[in-house]
């Protein structure tokens, strides 16, 4: 079945600096890549996805890029804030056929330090 | 809206009880899910749904059953509890799109088991 593995566990960055999350994937049949935020107490929530006929994705200071030939995919995040902090999870699926799962890597913990 | 509402947010067990987690979505969509969250494991799926009488499992469905009556109410049983269960539940739940949709969380069930 799909594997989703995801690097690194933990992250601490200053306020301002990039932020850079990496997940590789098993199955070269998935085409559907989402990227979770979840802050404390709560469930998920999607911030962006990209699609398989898509390299990239932007939306303001978040960015995913997708290399289909070596199967990873990553999160990039800009001009960090404090609020930026909270645990990151990608995910990879195959939709279109009659498979509807949505496997997720381990999570990411982002500090934004002050 | 309420969106996706689990219930209980909290629940103690001991071995070998039983117990129904509950879960329902009030935005009419086809695909619900469970999910467990362990730490350093992220979101391992348990079971899904793709509509009222289907049910199929995920990565780590023993030990748990469900059952799809409506469109929406998705409950998560658990049959004789153990501390391996010990975890934070989560359902979630999507439209069904062959371009692929983003999930809706809960806020999930913390589930203790002595």
């Amino acid at each position: 079945g799909e594997n989703v593995e995801q690097h690194p566990s933990t992250l601490s960055v200053q306020e301002g600096d990039s932020a850079v999350i990496k997940c590789t994937y098993s199955d070269s049949a998935s085409n559907y890549f989402p990227w979770y935020k979840q802050e404390l107490g709560k469930g998920p929530q999607l911030i962006i996805d990209i699609r398989s006929n898509v390299g990239e994705k932007k939306d303001q200071r978040i960015a995913v890029t997708l290399n289909k030939t070596a199967k990873h995919f990553s999160l990039h995040i800009t001009e960090t804030q404090p609020e930026d902090s909270a645990v990151y999870f990608c995910a990879a699926s195959r939709v279109g056929d009659s498979s509807y799962k949505l496997i997720f890597g381990s999570g990411t913990r982002l500090l934004v330090r002050p | 809206n309420a969106g996706v509402t689990q219930t209980p947010k909290f629940q103690v067990l001991k071995t070998g009880q039983s117990m129904t987690l509950q879960c329902a979505q009030d935005m009419n969509h086809e695909y619900m899910s469970w999910y467990r969250q362990d730490p350093g494991m992220g979101l391992r799926l348990i079971h899904y749904s793709v509509g009222a009488g289907i049910t199929d499992q995920g990565e780590v469905p023993n030990g748990y059953n469900v059952s799809r009556s409506t469109t929406e109410d998705f409950p998560l049983r658990l049959l004789s509890a153990a501390p391996s269960q010990t975890s934070v539940y989560f359902c979630a739940s999507s439209y069904l799109s062959a371009g692929g949709s983003p999930l809706h969380f809960g806020n999930g069930t913390r589930l203790t088991v002595t």
